[in-house]
């Protein structure tokens, strides 16, 4: 059964970058049938899409982000990573990674609360 | 960028009875809607896609309709563990940003 797991720091200073990983399991991020992406939420507040990719690297960013975002895929160890540059408060968000067959998302991890804060 | 606007902000229905929850695009959008519940403390799960089919393991008491740019979520007849944060999703490919409405809580009257 698939499954998406993020993980990352918890606690990231003002103007650094942001480094999340997501791994997964129960199938291959190699293949062809699914896009892999990152949705954040803010306290309370509702969903943003960051950016998705494919397992080719093919890379898809949501424009708002200001070309502070950076995916990869690393299929040796079976994950996808999201850098997100110049975080500022308004960066602290939960985190989520998802699994896409189309450009919808039909498997998403538990998410991880990053908290930008000096 | 497509904005989709839910409404209303807070519903309050009685559990057995419907709920019809409705989301609206800027633009068409055609049938490229999803529908997502998110509980507190909670990942979304998917409900819907495509507008109309029902993700695994969904419920028949969940269905989905329109096109275009009108959109609704129903749920026929409200069990406890409904009551939740719905939003909706749309995923054209051109302007490729994927957005989602702001989101309708579903709470018990």
């Amino acid at each position: 059964q698939l499954q998406v797991q993020e993980s990352g720091p918890g606690l990231v200073k003002p103007s650094e970058t942001l480094s999340l990983t997501c791994t997964v399991s129960g199938g291959s991020i190699g293949s062809s049938t699914y896009y892999w992406g990152w949705i954040r939420q803010p306290p309370g507040k509702g969903l943003e899409w960051i950016g998705s990719i494919y397992y080719s690297g093919t890379t898809y960013y949501n424009p708002s982000l200001k070309g502070r975002v950076t995916m990869s895929v690393d299929t040796s160890e079976n994950q996808f990573s999201l850098k997100l540059s110049s975080v500022t408060a308004a960066d602290t968000a939960v985190y989520y990674c998802a699994v896409s067959p189309d450009w919808y998302f039909d498997l998403w991890g538990r998410g991880t609360l990053i908290t930008v804060s000096s | 960028e497509i904005v989709m606007t839910q409404s209303p902000a807070t519903l309050s229905v009685s559990p057995g009875e419907r709920a019809t929850l409705s989301c609206r695009a800027s633009q068409s959008v055609s049938t490229n809607v999803a529908w997502y519940q998110q509980k507190p403390g909670q990942a979304p799960r998917l409900l819907i896609y495509d507008a109309s089919t029902r993700a695994t393991g969904i419920p028949a008491r969940f269905s989905g309709r329109g096109s275009g740019t009108e959109f609704t979520l129903t749920i026929s007849s409200l069990q406890s563990e409904d009551f939740a944060v719905y939003y909706c999703q749309q995923y054209v490919n051109w302007p490729l940003i994927y957005t989602f409405g702001q989101g309708t809580k579903l709470e018990i009257k």
